[in-house]
């Protein structure tokens, strides 16, 4: 397996503009989850999917963000409009069973909202 | 409120030393994850610790997770340069669906 593919890598951006982030997880995981992770605060549980179903979101900052799983290999993640203090490191991770059997996260997308 | 505090916060040792990291809080988990990250990457799951008192061991590392699964302690022995990263330990409190992570201890270790 590939494990959890997301992309891009690397985005920068202009205040204002829309970003979405994707998110492949691994076959067979139920559970796909949404962080981000900064200096300041570490890694935050923005939001999480069950079924493609989504389950809590009451870690995303605000109607700004938004979060979609129209399949159960699919994933997006989308900002708009962007501003300077979203510039974080995203990471996707999937799970066959919630946090009780761990997570395998992807390499992440580090965003730079200028 | 930080749910997990993690401690040190920075380490760095010379190769060869040993050290224990650790992570505690005032709630229950039902499980309780460790992970190493590297810059630049995602973090990897090293273990799942599920039972109280329960001791696991991954060649050098040592887990524990305390006998009231509040807390949980890494041990690392003869440490090496490989062994550098941000060592991040995560809990799910029970039927909660989801994992709380600590805000991590970096690890640097000099050859």
């Amino acid at each position: 397996d590939a494990g959890v593919i997301q992309s891009p890598r690397h985005e920068v951006t202009e205040m204002g503009q829309e970003v979405t982030l994707r998110c492949k997880p691994i076959s067979g995981h139920d559970y796909l989850f949404w962080y981000r992770q900064t200096m300041m605060r570490g890694l935050e549980l923005l939001i999480y999917f069950n079924n493609n179903v989504p389950i809590d979101d009451s870690g995303m900052p605000e109607d700004r963000f938004s979060a979609k799983m129209p399949n159960a290999s699919f994933s997006t993640l989308k900002i708009q409009p962007s501003e300077p203090r979203d510039s974080a490191v995203y990471f996707c991770a999937s799970s066959p069973g919630g946090g009780d059997y761990g997570y395998t996260f992807g390499s992440g997308t580090r965003l730079t909202v200028v | 409120t930080q749910l997990l505090e993690q401690s040190p916060q920075f380490l760095s040792i010379q190769e060869g030393e040993n050290l224990t990291v650790y992570c505690n809080s005032s709630s229950v988990f039902s499980s309780l994850q460790w992970y190493r990250q590297e810059p630049g990457e995602g973090p990897v799951l090293l273990v799942t610790v599920v039972t109280g008192g329960e001791v696991k061991k991954l060649k050098r590392l040592t887990f524990q997770f305390g006998d009231a699964r509040k807390d949980s302690s890494l041990h690392i022995t003869a440490a090496q340069p490989g062994d550098t990263g941000l060592y991040l330990c995560a809990g799910e409190e029970t039927n909660a669906g989801k994992s709380t992570f600590g805000d991590g201890t970096t690890l640097t270790v000099k050859p």
